[in-house]
């Protein structure tokens, strides 16, 4: 199996910066991707890594340690509307496999 | 960018009807496509696969012929909910990739469906 797992809840401040990480286990993979997903939307693509290391979108990061079975989602200076849930994705072989997703809070 | 469009947005419907939920691809062709579930607060759950030209692929526990799947060209898949009932409530969700390595998938905006 490729049990994907990301803390259920998390909560931060305005202006703060948060990370989310997802652990794996799994035997191989395409690339990892992350989504945004705010209540009653469906997701939107944030960022994906396929080689190990940190991929930098504005105030949006993402790392992959495919040794560790590791990666985080990096969120810089966050803002209200950062509120919503963040999905973590193994993608391999046209087969695309998510995590339970994140919720996040932003708090003024 | 890609986009991929999905109809209708929400359906209220009886029990016992059947619904039909399409998804297309706007500017790119799509061989595979995605039906997703999702009950209130939980993960998207993959329900199957679309392929064009043949038979979609069911996830574990999905009925196929409670789920009918049609891809009957590189821009349509369409997902039949048939003789729905109040379990079958859920946001139900597509979505698309481009061809190419490593190309995000892109979702519809999902159909909320609520069987009274």
């Amino acid at each position: 199996g490729q049990n994907i797992d990301q803390p259920t809840e998390m909560t931060a401040t305005e202006g703060a910066i948060v990370q989310i990480n997802c652990t794996y286990q799994t035997s191989g993979f395409n690339g990892l991707f992350w989504y945004q997903q705010h209540a009653g939307e469906a997701p939107t693509f944030l960022s994906y890594n396929v080689l190990d290391g940190l991929e930098e979108k504005g105030r949006f990061s993402s790392f992959l340690s495919r040794s560790k079975g590791y990666s985080y989602l990096l969120l810089k200076e966050l803002q209200m509307k950062d509120s919503a849930s963040y999905l973590c994705a193994l993608y391999n072989n046209n087969d695309m496999r998510f995590g339970a997703g994140t919720r996040l809070t932003v708090k003024p | 960018g890609a986009v991929v469009s999905q109809h209708p947005s929400w359906v209220i419907c009886k029990s016992g009807t059947s619904v039909k939920i399409e998804c297309r691809s706007l500017d790119f062709q799509a061989t595979t496509m995605f039906w997703y579930r999702q009950f209130p607060k939980q993960s998207l759950m993959l329900m199957a696969t679309s392929n064009e030209g043949s038979k979609a692929t069911y996830e574990q526990g999905v009925e196929k012929d409670k789920f009918l799947i049609n891809h009957a060209s590189l821009t349509l898949s369409t997902l039949t909910v048939t003789s729905a009932h109040p379990e079958d409530s859920s946001f139900y969700i597509c979505s698309a990739r481009d061809m190419g390595n490593n190309q995000p998938q892109h979702f519809g905006d999902g159909t909320r469906l609520s069987i009274l």
